[in-house]
């Protein structure tokens, strides 16, 4: 049962442009949700975050909107940069105990000049 | 640099022939993970160590086994690999486990084939 979905396994966008990747989780219980980076032979590293309490946060060009009604997140990506070509994972907790992280499959950017 | 290492990064094994994956850091946080991470899926928590103290999920099949004899290092041990258990291995440490601190710090990852 995957609780965290990133339905667009990859995307393609033209340097400048905005990137918009996209999350969707089931479980109503968590409140809090990352976007992670990966780089070929790199682990992921952390990039944004949101609690539940805020619908918006914003990191220079990075922004994660979440809309809990919804269930879902996006991070946005502009301008977006070559540099940004990478593998974006979503993942979420719920603040009951151990917060484990729960991941997304991962959405692959691809920028292009 | 502070950094989480996992050695090594290629691992190949025969079916059914311990093996046994490493992971350091030298950013002394209090908890380790080890995530399995099959082509095209996510993450997945096998176990993880609060200091001494070891949560295994409960899904994660008893072929996996962790030690962590101590802040830095922390091993994972699969006892009889199957052709399933081929996977990439990431370590991961944060401060500690809850929501403020909650930014986990990766390592690059250990691909295990099973031949």
């Amino acid at each position: 049962d995957q609780q965290v979905k990133q339905n667009s396994p990859s995307l393609s966008v033209q340097e400048g442009r905005i990137s918009i990747l996209n999350c969707d989780y089931t479980n109503s219980m968590f409140d809090y949700f990352l976007w992670y980076k990966k780089y070929p032979a790199e682990g992921p590293t952390f990039l944004i975050s949101i609690s539940s309490i805020k619908d918006k946060n914003e990191d220079g060009r990075f922004t994660v909107f979440l809309n809990k009604s919804a269930k879902h997140l996006s991070l946005h990506i502009v301008p977006s940069q070559p540099g940004d070509s990478a593998v974006y994972f979503c993942a979420a907790s719920s603040n009951t105990g151990f917060q484990k992280l729960v991941f997304g499959t991962g959405t692959r950017l691809l920028v292009s000049p | 640099d502070a950094m989480v290492i996992q050695n090594p990064r290629y691992q190949v094994t025969q079916f059914g022939k311990p093996v046994t994956l490493s992971c350091s850091q030298t950013l002394n946080h209090n908890v380790m993970y080890w995530y399995q991470q099959k082509s095209s899926q996510a993450p997945k928590l096998l176990f993880h160590y609060y200091d001494k103290d070891f949560n295994n999920e409960a899904d994660t099949p008893d072929n996996f086994q962790s030690r962590r004899p101590n802040t830095s290092f922390c091993f994972l041990d699969i006892r009889s690999p199957g052709l399933g258990d081929a996977a990439m291995y990431l370590c991961a440490t944060s401060r500690d486990a809850s929501a403020l601190s909650y930014e986990q710090y990766f390592g690059p990852g250990t691909r295990l084939t099973v031949t």
